[in-house]
């Protein structure tokens, strides 16, 4: 298994270019996350899914938009790229949510964003 | 919005000293995790704590999660260079969809 990829590693953005960055698991995990991390910070969850069709909100969403039309893939959109969007950007996945479990998240390697 | 907050934010040791990483809130979370994240890679999973009070030991580390489920702790005896890196707690939420809200980060530096 390859676990969670996530591309591009590194990408160079123009204020109001639009990309998307690409997620997918190989596990047949129900989950999926997408966080953003600013440089020495934790991370900030920005969309999830809980499966096929179902995404929600994060804590951070605004600038973003996220599909889930698959169960192996979840891709993240900027549409407009701003300066304050430039951070690392880590997707994640899990199988389920046990009672309580504390299911283990997996995470992809990350994906460099500049914006100028 | 639930916060988890980390302390200390930094810290650099000498290689064989003990040391201790808080996790504080004021909710009350289903579970706390505690990861290690290395420069240019994601997060990965140390342990899983979920019964308040419970304590776990992974080799020279040991991590309690506090009786009202608000709080945890990470102890490392005997650092050693290996365990430099950044270490993250994350509370789940305890009515959401295993969404999990992520400390602040402690940035551990071990000198030989």
């Amino acid at each position: 298994n390859a676990g969670v990829t996530q591309t591009p590693k590194f990408r160079i953005l123009k204020i109001g270019q639009s990309m998307t960055l690409q997620c997918t698991q190989d596990m047949n995990h129900n989950y999926m996350y997408w966080y953003r991390q600013d440089p020495g910070m934790g991370l900030k969850l920005i969309y999830y899914s809980v499966g096929a069709g179902i995404t929600d909100k994060g804590e951070v969403p605004n600038g973003y938009n996220v599909s889930r039309s698959t169960t192996e893939d979840f891709p993240l959109r900027l549409e407009l790229a701003a300066p304050s969007q430039t951070s690392v950007y880590f997707c994640a996945s899990s199988y389920s949510r046990l009672a309580g479990g504390g299911e283990t998240q997996y995470f992809g390697p990350g994906t460099r964003l500049l914006v100028l | 919005t639930q916060l988890l907050e980390q302390s200390p934010q930094f810290l650099s040791i000498q290689e064989g000293e003990n040391l201790t990483v808080y996790c504080n809130s004021s909710s009350v979370f289903s579970s706390l995790q505690w990861y290690r994240q290395e420069p240019g890679e994601g997060p990965v999973l140390l342990v899983t704590v979920v019964t308040g009070g419970e304590v776990k030991k992974l080799k020279r580390l040991t991590f309690q999660f506090g009786d009202a489920r608000k709080d945890s702790s990470l102890h490392i005896t005997a650092a050693q260079p290996g365990d430099t890196g950044l270490y993250l707690c994350a509370g789940e939420d305890s009515g959401g969809y295993q969404k999990v809200t992520f400390g602040t980060g402690t940035k551990l530096q071990v000198i030989p």
